[in-house]
């Protein structure tokens, strides 16, 4: 079946640790996102990218880095800089990278101890 | 920064009654759609419309656009306890960035 992968589903990091979020699509979709939610918030953008091998920051992507080596790929990599990673990390993709219906994958959940 | 607002934040309803829930935003849209979320699940497309649009129904769903007031709402149905989740919108710009901006989101409780 056509979907979005997101894994690992539970994370958990020591501070001072980078860790990276895997998110495979094989829906042959161009654009791909990657937003946060935190308890009882909405989601906020950290990255996007239209086309392979090009990416563009969202509203907090300060602690985080992408790459979109091949379009179905695109992983999140969230380092030590980021100050408060304890989050829902939620992965999406869409045919048109305009604004198209967007599908998502089930989350992966990080903790910091 | 969110561009949709949504109200209630919360709901609690009986099932078979409707739920109404409203988002406002800030800048001008291409279209605004509504997602649907359970639990520490991924997010579910359910509706898009489009700025030319006023209204649109998809089966118990039924949306409204206001494009001069900057406001949507989403309407329930005769809901059932299945419908119980968060409900958002989003906005999809009609300049500059390319990616949908959500708001905050409505937590639905249908109780059976």
């Amino acid at each position: 079946d056509g979907g979005i992968t997101q894994s690992p589903k539970y994370l958990f990091r020591k501070e001072g640790q980078n860790v990276t979020l895997s998110c495979e699509q094989n829906l042959n979709h161009d654009a791909m996102y990657w937003y946060r939610q935190d308890p009882g918030q909405g989601l906020r953008l950290i990255y996007y990218s239209q086309i392979v091998n090009d990416f563009q920051k969202g509203d907090i992507a300060e602690g985080y880095s992408v790459s979109r080596e091949k379009k179905e790929s695109f992983p999140l990599t969230v380092t030590s800089a980021q100050k408060n990673p304890t989050a829902f990390y939620l992965c999406a993709s869409n045919s048109k990278w305009a604004n198209g219906e967007l599908f998502f994958g089930e989350g992966s959940r990080l903790t910091v101890l | 920064s969110q561009q949709g607002e949504e109200d209630p934040q919360a709901l609690s309803i009986q099932e078979g009654e409707n739920a109404t829930m409203n988002c406002s935003y800030k800048t001008s849209i291409n279209n605004l759609q509504w997602y649907r979320q359970n639990s520490g699940r991924g997010l579910v497309h359910l509706i898009l419309i489009r700025s030319n649009e006023r209204e649109k129904h998809s089966g118990r769903l039924r949306v409204t656009l206001d494009t001069s007031k900057k406001s949507s709402s989403l309407l329930i149905t005769a809901s059932r306890a299945a419908d119980t989740a968060s409900y958002f919108c989003a906005t999809g710009p009609d300049t500059g960035r390319r990616a949908l901006t959500f708001g905050s989101g409505t937590r639905l409780q249908v109780q059976p």
